[in-house]
């Protein structure tokens, strides 16, 4: 069974901070690392979808940087806004036809 | 991006009934669909893998004849629980690969089930 883990569980900030959580992943096999954003009773939403050691993606204030050999990723939110408070999910694939193992998710609440 | 759509979003239905579950995707042709369940406070566990036109490979410790999967076309899947029980209450969600893209998979809402 691989283990994926996200941290924190949960995360309470304020508008305007800047934030970032933690998914690990085994380092001995890797094919890709996605992750995720689901807001309450809407459909997981992808953010990105990671490959290469090094790789670091932007959408918007949304960032996120891969170590594949220490098997971590960052997510990243610069100015936090109300409307990003959600569960945002790490996914993990070891070959290219293996399962996504997920994550149990990091909840963030933006505090206006 | 691509939708997927998954009906009815929550049903409640009494111990002993079967209940169905349908995941469509709406703007494009999923050659995979999969299935997946959320307990409280727990991560997505994949039940199974749907491929059109295939039997569907279940995941350990899933039982087949209680969770029937069918993929019958291109653009719809549908799950049965068989003779719901209250331990089958859970959030099943499902999602759709594409046939060109690998990488992606698309989510629905997902569905609430609640056995009485």
């Amino acid at each position: 069974i691989l283990n994926v883990e996200q941290s924190p569980q949960s995360l309470h900030v304020q508008e305007g901070d800047s934030t970032n959580f933690t998914c690990s992943f085994p380092s001995s096999n890797f094919y890709a690392l996605h992750w995720y954003r689901w807001e309450t009773a809407k459909s997981p939403e992808a953010l990105f979808v990671m490959t290469l050691n090094g790789d670091e993606k932007k959408k918007g204030r949304i960032s996120a940087t891969l170590n594949t050999k220490e098997g971590y990723s960052y997510l990243y939110i610069k100015g936090s806004q109300p409307e990003d408070s959600a569960t945002y999910l790490c996914a993990f694939k070891e070959t290219s036809g293996s399962r996504l193992t997920f994550g149990e998710g990091t909840q963030l609440t933006v505090n206006p | 991006g691509a939708v997927v759509s998954q009906h009815p979003s929550w049903v409640i239905c009494k111990s002993g009934t079967s209940v169905k579950i349908e995941c469509r995707s709406l703007d494009f042709q999923a050659t995979t669909m999969f299935w997946y369940r959320q307990f409280p406070k727990q991560s997505l566990m994949l039940m199974a893998t749907s491929n059109e036109g295939s039997k569907a490979t279940y995941e350990q410790g899933v039982e087949k004849d209680k969770f029937l999967i069918n993929h019958a076309s291109l653009t719809l899947s549908t799950l049965t629980v068989t003779s719901a029980h209250p331990e089958d209450s859970s959030f099943y969600i499902c999602s759709a690969r594409g046939t060109v893209l690998d990488y992606e998979q698309y989510f629905g809402p997902g569905t609430r089930l609640t056995v009485t």
